[in-house]
């Protein structure tokens, strides 16, 4: 069985700039998660996406949004890159919310 | 105070050492409970559900006290290997099929030769 695929795998932009991240959930898994991970910071909750629609987000600013598709599939866009969202985002996937999550590998965003 | 606190440590014990982390959360209603273990700059991996009777997987032992709001993990025999941050995440459910989910900073464990 695959796991949570993401894409890319690192990715380096400039202030101002747009980024759009991938996430494919684990067959069968209908809820997404999306968290960022700062350089020796714990996991901050971003999203969470559940047939479709964002069931939950975080304390981030509206630059942060994503979008679930019909095959469950996900992107998380950041608008506006700021210096601070240099981090590590990790995608996971549930089968529901009250069942254990699994993590892709994550994409690793550097701002320069 | 955070809604999902833990001793970020670092908790530096010899091999063959017996080692618990806590978790506090502070919402009564919550309802799933779980342990993560991160490695460095890796994703978290889940290590184990947290069950109100207690469970148990090897050299693991999860808990939960509902009426204190914290879960544990004991580790015991600890090996070179479980050397990771220990991640713990509480889920709260709501109307609608919204919900909450908090992961803790995470308890770092370093265990020594």
């Amino acid at each position: 069985e695959a796991g949570v695929t993401q894409s890319p795998t690192h990715l380096i932009k400039t202030r101002g700039q747009q980024v759009t991240l991938r996430c494919s959930p684990i067959s069968g898994h209908t809820s997404v998660y999306w968290y960022q991970q700062a350089l020796g910071l714990g996991l901050q909750f971003l999203l969470w996406y559940d047939e479709g629609e964002e069931r939950n987000r975080g304390n981030f600013p509206p630059r942060f949004s994503g979008r679930q598709f019909p095959n469950y599939s996900s992107e998380l866009n950041v608008n506006a890159l700021e210096l601070e969202d240099s981090a590590l985002y990790l995608c996971a996937s549930s089968y529901e919310v009250n069942q254990p999550q699994h993590f892709g590998d994550g994409t690793r965003l550097s701002i320069l | 105070r955070k809604e999902v606190e833990q001793d970020p440590g670092p908790f530096n014990v010899p091999e063959g050492a017996t080692v618990a982390f806590n978790c506090t959360y502070s919402n009564s209603a919550s309802q799933s409970f779980f342990w993560y273990r991160q490695d460095c700059r890796k994703e978290p991996k889940l290590l184990m559900s947290v069950y109100s009777s207690g469970n148990e997987d090897g050299r693991f032992t999860a808990q939960l006290n509902r009426a204190s709001q914290y879960i544990s993990l004991l580790i015991r025999d600890s090996k070179l290997s479980d050397s990771a941050t220990y991640l713990c995440v509480v889920i709260t459910t709501g109307s609608g099929n919204t919900g909450k989910l908090i992961f803790g900073q995470g308890t770092t464990l370093q265990v020594k030769p």
